[in-house]
């Protein structure tokens, strides 16, 4: 089974704190995204990335940052925490090779911003 | 602007009944369509898809009906069950390719 971990499922953090949320993958996939969930609007994207060290931008990146230094790891980074920023955030990985439109999802990061 | 629009956001149906929650777009280079569900505590998981080659796909309880020339598809949920009660959101996207659009999501809350 394909497994992608958020490293927390709840974060409280203060205004303008910069927030880190990791995300691993288990199934060697090339592709990797963030998406923020939140009611009415869907799940929107923020990054993606492809490969190691390649980025692209989403619907929403502004506010966001991301890192992808291993294959397996894609990290979004808030430089300075907003309170509009307090959402779900969810990440998920899909494959190059075989099934390749399915994307498969963590369980989220609910992230508070106070 | 959303690129694919979903109805209705919340949906109540009694156990045994069929749920239907439908969704429409206009990018014409989309032509992979699946439906994720979403149970609470947990990320979206692949429930079914389907390409436009076909108007109808069925797994199970779960068909989704797709209607190419009005650019709409929908899931229905035949004998809904409790169990089915779940956010469900569509997505579409042009096939082997990375970036999906999702819908706005539907709260299904199937009663006993």
């Amino acid at each position: 089974d394909v497994k992608v971990t958020q490293s927390s499922r709840y974060l409280v953090k203060r205004t303008g704190e910069k927030v880190f949320l990791e995300c691993v993958q288990d199934m060697d996939h090339e592709n990797m995204f963030w998406y923020r969930q939140d009611p009415g609007l869907g799940l929107r994207l923020i990054y993606f990335s492809y490969d190691v060290k390649m980025k692209e931008k989403g619907d929403i990146p502004e506010g966001y940052s991301v890192s992808r230094e291993k294959k397996e790891r894609f990290s979004l980074i808030l430089e300075s925490a907003s309170t509009n920023q307090t959402s779900m955030y969810l990440c998920a990985s899909s494959s190059d090779r075989g099934a390749k439109n399915i994307q498969y999802f963590g369980a989220g990061t609910r992230l508070s911003v106070l | 602007q959303q690129q694919v629009k979903q109805s209705p956001q919340s949906l109540i149906v009694q156990k045994g009944g069929i749920s239907i929650i439908n969704c429409a777009y206009e990018n014409t280079a989309f032509d992979y369509f699946p439906w994720y569900q979403q149970f609470p505590g947990k990320g979206p998981a692949l429930l079914i898809a389907i390409r436009p080659d076909v108007s109808e796909k069925k797994e199970g309880r779960f068909t989704i009906s797709f209607n190419k020339s009005a650019k709409q598809f929908s899931l229905h949920i035949m004998d809904s069950q409790p169990g089915d009660s779940a956010t469900y959101f569509c997505a579409a996207t042009p096939y082997n390719f990375n970036k999906f659009y999702f819908g706005s999501g539907t709260k299904l809350n199937v009663k006993p």
